[in-house]
């Protein structure tokens, strides 16, 4: 059992260009999460999705975009990349919104230039 | 969004019990209080989660006092490998069934041979 996956592992990426970062968990969780992590400020939600083919904005969620079409995927979209938005991000998963133990993923390392 | 404040470190020597403060002064009644733990290159991973009082698990207690405007998450006997960054999360009901969590800064701790 995969858990969370996350990929890619790290990019490099001009500013500009557009970046989807991909999510797949494997346990039927209904609730996901993508967050950000800055050195200083901890974690931050950017968006999550407490059930498929519904989304909601988090505490920084200017110049990102998600999509949630089936339980499974939960992509992370930087339409046009800022270097403000280099950063490690977390996607995150649990069995309902809410309160619920949340299992993350192994991170995406992204450089923007 | 719920405030939180942790201490940015702490330092304690291998065999002792470390007590980890989050204040957390807004945090609505019905709320719950989740401490993570996270290590170097990977993501959180959930340690404990309480709503009043006291609880306790295999790796850690929490407690948590009748004004719930903070909350102490309690190592037993520490060793090396509890050498890790913790966080707290509390999260504010914002209503149609959503809940906008927020992380703490984290606490660094290390623990000395």
């Amino acid at each position: 059992i995969a858990g969370i996956t996350q990929a890619p592992t790290s990019q490099i990426l001009a500013a500009g260009r557009r970046m989807t970062l991909r999510c797949t968990q494997d346990m039927r969780h209904n609730a996901m999460y993508w967050y950000r992590q800055d050195l200083g400020l901890g974690l931050r939600l950017i968006h999550y999705s407490n059930t498929a083919g519904t989304t909601g904005k988090g505490e920084v969620p200017d110049g990102y975009s998600v999509s949630r079409a089936n339980t499974d995927d939960f992509p992370l979209t930087l339409a046009s990349a800022v270097p403000s938005q280099t950063s490690v991000y977390f996607c995150a998963s649990s069995a309902a919104g809410g309160f619920n133990e949340q299992f993350f993923g192994p991170g995406t390392r992204l450089t923007v230039l | 969004l719920a405030k939180t404040t942790q201490p940015i470190s702490m330092d304690s020597y291998e065999g002792q019990e470390v007590n980890i403060t989050c204040s957390h002064n807004n945090i609505a009644t019905n709320d719950y209080i989740t401490w993570y733990q996270q290590f170097p290159s990977q993501g959180p991973r959930f340690i404990i989660q309480g709503y009043k009082t006291k609880v306790t698990n295999e790796v850690a207690s929490l407690f948590i006092p009748a004004d719930r405007k903070s909350s102490t998450l309690s190592l037993p006997r520490v060793s090396l490998s509890d050498t890790a960054v913790y966080y707290c999360l509390v999260g504010v009901y914002s209503g149609a069934g959503s809940y906008q969590l927020t992380f703490g800064k984290g606490t660094k701790l290390s623990v000395i041979p």
